[in-house]
């Protein structure tokens, strides 16, 4: 299988911070990465696919960035509203495998 | 609008037996993968396996594999997983989510989850 290393597990940062979340996979996955958002309580939601597609309902201050086995998720102004855990996913090989999980408070 | 909504909250004891729901509206059911995913408290998420509803075909991970069992029902555009014999560790939330177009693409919808409780 496929393991997905996301790092940090947590990071703090101030409202307006450029924030960038990093996701390590154990073998060249080309460009087939997603990564989800998921708020407190709540089922998780796709941001972005094929590691720097967004979604149409994600707005611009998000970004990916990556291929092969190292990616990015950006946030360039982070806002109370993107308090939440973030999640990479590999799709390249079976079984798809998450990432841990980056999770994103305000400082 | 693509809509998968999920059967509701479930109290079973250790050794039941259990099936969980997953409606899908909006779309062409048979032709898009459907996935389940597993979040334990406090946890991340687990990938279980996806569904193809056309012909049923199946990917389970290594580590579900055996343990529970998916399948669906064309004729009501709803996918189900199931479990034989529950165990406590069983406990979690299960999400069931559409795929992207073809076999290996990323997951687009999600259901609201469906939090399955398994104690004595």
């Amino acid at each position: 299988d496929i393991q997905m290393t996301q790092s940090p597990s947590a990071l703090s940062a101030s409202v307006g911070d450029r924030v960038t979340l990093t996701c390590r996979a154990s073998q060249d996955i080309s460009n087939y990465l997603a990564w989800f958002q998921q708020k407190p309580g709540k089922a998780p939601k796709s941001l972005i696919y094929d590691a720097s597609s967004l979604q149409n309902w994600v707005p611009s201050k998000f970004s990916g960035s990556g291929s092969g086995t190292d990616f990015t998720l950006t946030i360039s102004s982070l806002q109370p509203e993107d308090v939440a855990t973030y999640y990479c996913q590999q799709y390249h090989n079976y079984p798809f495998t998450f990432g841990g999980g980056t999770k994103v408070e305000i400082k | 609008e693509v809509q998968l909504v999920q059967s509701g909250a479930e109290v079973k004891k250790p050794g039941e037996s259990l099936k969980i729901s997953c409606k899908v509206s909006g779309h062409s059911f048979p032709t898009y993968w459907i996935g389940w995913v597993r979040q334990m408290p406090g946890k991340g998420l687990e990938w279980m396996g996806v569904i193809y509803p056309d012909d049923s075909k199946t990917k389970y991970s290594p580590a579900f594999q055996g343990q529970v069992t998916m399948s669906v029902d064309k004729s009501i555009s709803t996918a189900y997983l199931q479990w034989s014999s529950l165990k406590a560790s069983d406990t979690a939330m299960y999400y069931c989510a559409r795929q992207d177009y073809g076999d290996y693409s990323s997951l687009l919808e999600w259901g609201q989850g469906t939090l399955v409780t398994v104690s004595s």
